[in-house]
């Protein structure tokens, strides 16, 4: 089965402009999460959905960040406008239900200047 | 909510030594627990994980305890080899929608 795959694996882009990273889950996962890693600290939840409902959106940082899961498939993380302190590698990881087993991604690395 | 202290956050050992990694957590109502390992560039794969009804889980030469009433958990790698070089992450799932809480990471680097 194809793991969950993350573009872009990388960007680069300047303070003020925005950026919008897309995971593709494993099929059938219903289950999909949003985390960051800021470099040197541990990663941290951003949000979930369950299907195309979010169910718990207590970690993303302010209201730059949307993220979108249309359709139940994949999602997006839109960032607008990008900030410095945005600056990470973006993990997504999905999950069949009722397995606890959550699959990451190989991350987006963001790179705000 | 929940927080997760890992130590150490790095460990040097020799290859065919052992090496042990532990972990805390703060929210009792915390029951599973999976381990991570990060090689440089490549995804999280889960390595090992435990349940909060089971004491101790083994595979191989790695392995997994947990003490819930002292709230820690630990992973063990015996006979280790070079390709066991990377970050490990340990992490507590919480509250009702299953989302982790990792520690901060711990970089193992097996000398050959």
């Amino acid at each position: 089965e194809a793991g969950v795959t993350q573009f872009p694996s990388h960007s680069v882009i300047e303070k003020g402009q925005t950026v919008t990273l897309r995971c593709d889950p494993i099929s059938g996962h219903d289950n999909l999460y949003w985390y960051r890693r800021v470099m040197g600290k541990e990663i941290k939840f951003l949000l979930h959905f369950v299907k195309e409902s979010k169910q718990d959106e207590s970690g993303m940082p302010n209201n730059r960040f949307l993220a979108e899961r249309t359709g139940g498939t994949y999602s997006t993380l839109k960032v607008q406008p990008a900030e410095l302190e945005d600056s990470g590698v973006y993990f997504c990881a999905t999950e069949r239900g009722g397995t606890d087993t959550q699959y990451f991604g190989p991350g987006t690395r963001l790179t705000v200047l | 909510g929940e927080n997760v202290e890992q130590h150490p956050s790095t460990l040097s050992v020799q290859e065919g030594d052992s090496a042990v990694i532990k972990c805390t957590y703060s929210d009792s109502a915390s029951n599973y627990f999976p381990w991570y390992k990060q090689e440089l560039g490549k995804r999280p794969q889960l390595i090992i994980d435990i349940r909060s009804n089971v004491g101790e889980k083994k595979d191989q030469r790695i392995a997994v305890t947990l003490n819930k009433t002292a709230k820690h958990f630990s992973l063990h790698i015996t006979e280790t080899q070079p390709e066991d070089s990377a970050v490990y992450f340990c992490a507590a799932e919480w509250g009702s929608n299953y989302k982790l809480t990792f520690g901060k990471g711990t970089l193992l680097t097996v000398n050959p």
